[in-house]
C-alpha cells in the first residue's frame, strides 16, 4: 500500500487569498487525483494530476481557480486560489497504480474560509 | 457516467447491533472498493471487492456483479464504528473512481 503524506491537515483562512495543499506519496504511482469534499456530501474529483503536464479537470473546475502541480511521480501540490466561503470542504489527494487494485487517499486538508 | 447510489443514506444502531448497508452501480465494474471515513475526515479502505465475499474481523463484505451491488456487513458494531462508509467504483474508462453518496452511520453506546 502506499503511504501519502498531505499537509497541511486544516487551515483557516481569509476570503481573497490562496492556500497550496501538498501531497507526497512514500513510491512512484501512475496516477494521481484531487477530490473535494463540501460539508455533508460526498467526494466530487477536481482533477487528475498529470506528471510533467497540464492536469485534466473535470466539469465544473478550472485551472485559474484550482492550480495544480505534479513535476515527478511522488508530488503534487493543489491550490486554491482567490478563496470565498463556498471553498470551506476537505480536500484530499488521492494516488492510484494502473493495473493494481486499490486506491489510497492522504488524510485530507480542512479548509475553513472566513 | 457511471452512477452508484447506497442506501440507507443514515443509519442510527445501539452498540452491538448489526447492519447492512448496500451499494448499486448503473454498469459492469472491475474494481470497486469500500471506504471509511473518520469523524477527522480520513479515508480508510475498508474492502477491495470487484466480485465474490472477503471478510476482516467483524466487517465482511459481498460483491455480486452480474447484477450490479455490493453489500458491506458490520457485526456486533462499536463506536468506532461511527462514520461515512463510502462506495466507490471505477469509471468506465479505468481512470477515475466514482463515489456513491455515503451511509453515515451512528452507533450509541
Amino acid at each position: 500500500s502506499a503511504v501519502i503524506s498531505q499537509k497541511p491537515s486544516r487551515d483557516i483562512c481569509q476570503r481573497g487569498t490562496s492556500l497550496t495543499i501538498q501531497c507526497q506519496v512514500d513510491s512512484q504511482v501512475t496516477m494521481m487525483f484531487w477530490y473535494r469534499q463540501q460539508p455533508g456530501q460526498s467526494l466530487t474529483l477536481i482533477a487528475t494530476a498529470n506528471q510533467g503536464s497540464e492536469a485534466t479537470y473535470e466539469s465544473g473546475f478550472v485551472i485559474d481557480k484550482f492550480p495544480i502541480s505534479r513535476p515527478n511521480l511522488t508530488f503534487s501540490t493543489l491550490t486554491v486560489s482567490n478563496m470565498s466561503p463556498e471553498d470551506s470542504s476537505i480536500y484530499l489527494c488521492s494516488v492510484w497504480q494502473a493495473g493494481r487494485t486499490e486506491a489510497f487517499f492522504g488524510q485530507g486538508t480542512r479548509l475553513t474560509v472566513v | 457516467g457511471i452512477q452508484v447510489e447506497q442506501s440507507p443514506p443514515d443509519l442510527i444502531l445501539q452498540e452491538g447491533a448489526n447492519s447492512t448497508l448496500r451499494c448499486n452501480f448503473s454498469d459492469s465494474v472491475n474494481n470497486l472498493q469500500w471506504f471509511h471515513q473518520n469523524p477527522w475526515g480520513q479515508l480508510i479502505n475498508l474492502f477491495y471487492i470487484p466480485s465474490g465475499t472477503k471478510q476482516n474481523g467483524r466487517l465482511s463484505a459481498t460483491t455480486v456483479a452480474t447484477e450490479r451491488y455490493s453489500l458491506l456487513y458490520i457485526s456486533s458494531s462499536q463506536t468506532t464504528d461511527s462514520g461515512v462508509y463510502f462506495c466507490a467504483v471505477l469509471d468506465n474508462y479505468g481512470q477515475n473512481f466514482v463515489f456513491g453518496p455515503g451511509t453515515r452511520l451512528s452507533v450509541l453506546p
